[in-house]
C-alpha cells in the first residue's frame, strides 16, 4: 500500500515548456486535489476533483489544467511553465470530503522554472 | 475575503516546556478545521475539528475549536525535539481548503 506518489520528484523547466505531473493514489479514495506551496504561503489549492471524469478549479488554477480520466490517478499540466510557477507541488486525496475524512498527502514535485 | 491567519509565524522553545499555537479565521461557510504537521516533506494529518468546545487530544498534542470568537488552539505539551515542525491549520469551506501560512516550531534540546 504506497498511499499517495508523485512523479517526478523533481524537475527544471525552462520558460514556455510544458509538462505534465502525475499523481496516483491507491486507497481507493473518490477525492484527488493538487496544491503549490510557496514560502511564507502556506498550501494553496489549485484543482481538485470529487471523482472519476470530474474536475474543478481551486484558489490558484490560471496557467493549469488537470485531468481525472482514472480514479487513482490525477495529472497537472502546465502548457507554458512561467518562472511564478516555481514551486513545490502537492497532491492528496481523501475518501471523501474534508469536511469528513482527512487527506494524505503525497511526497511533493519541485518544480523549478528558470 | 476568506482568509487563515496562524500565529506566531514562528517560535523556538526548550525540551520540555509547552506551547500553543493559534488559528483564526475569518470566512463564509465553514465546515471544519483541520491541522497538519509537516516536516521535510508531506504535511501529515493531526486533527479535525467541526463542533465548539469539544477537545481532541493526541498524546501531547490537543486541540479545541471556538466557533464563536473564531478561532483555534493546538497545545503541545512536554514538547521533544520531534515536535519540531512547520503546523499548518487549514478551514474547509463549502466548495474549498484555505491554509494558513503555518508555524515554524523549533525545539531546543
Amino acid at each position: 500500500n504506497a498511499g499517495v506518489t508523485q512523479t517526478p520528484k523533481f524537475r527544471v523547466l525552462k520558460t514556455g515548456q510544458s509538462m505534465t505531473l502525475l499523481c496516483a493514489q491507491d486507497m481507493n479514495h473518490e477525492y484527488m486535489y493538487w496544491y503549490r506551496q510557496d514560502p511564507g504561503m502556506g498550501l494553496r489549492l489549485i484543482h481538485y476533483s470529487v471523482g472519476e471524469g470530474t474536475t474543478a478549479k481551486g484558489e490558484v488554477p490560471d496557467g493549469y489544467n488537470v485531468s481525472r480520466l482514472k480514479k487513482q490517478n490525477f495529472l497537472l499540466g502546465l502548457e507554458s511553465a512561467a518562472p511564478s510557477q516555481t514551486s513545490v507541488y502537492f497532491c492528496a486525496s481523501s475518501r471523501a470530503g474534508v469536511n469528513h475524512y482527512e487527506q494524505y498527502f503525497g511526497p511533493g514535485t519541485r518544480l523549478t522554472v528558470t | 475575503e476568506d482568509k487563515v491567519v496562524q500565529s506566531p509565524l514562528s517560535l523556538v522553545v526548550h525540551e520540555g516546556d509547552t506551547v500553543t499555537l493559534n488559528c483564526s479565521y475569518e470566512v463564509t461557510n465553514f465546515r471544519s478545521l483541520l491541522w497538519y504537521k509537516q516536516e521535510k516533506k508531506a504535511p501529515t494529518f493531526l486533527f479535525m475539528l467541526t463542533s465548539s468546545g469539544i477537545e481532541k487530544k493526541s498524546g501531547r498534542l490537543s486541540s479545541i475549536l471556538d466557533k464563536k470568537e473564531l478561532f483555534s488552539i493546538l497545545n503541545i505539551t512536554a514538547t521533544q525535539t520531534g515536535d519540531s515542525a512547520v503546523y499548518l491549520c487549514a478551514v474547509s469551506l463549502m466548495d474549498k481548503i484555505i491554509f494558513g501560512k503555518g508555524t515554524r516550531l523549533h525545539i531546543l534540546p
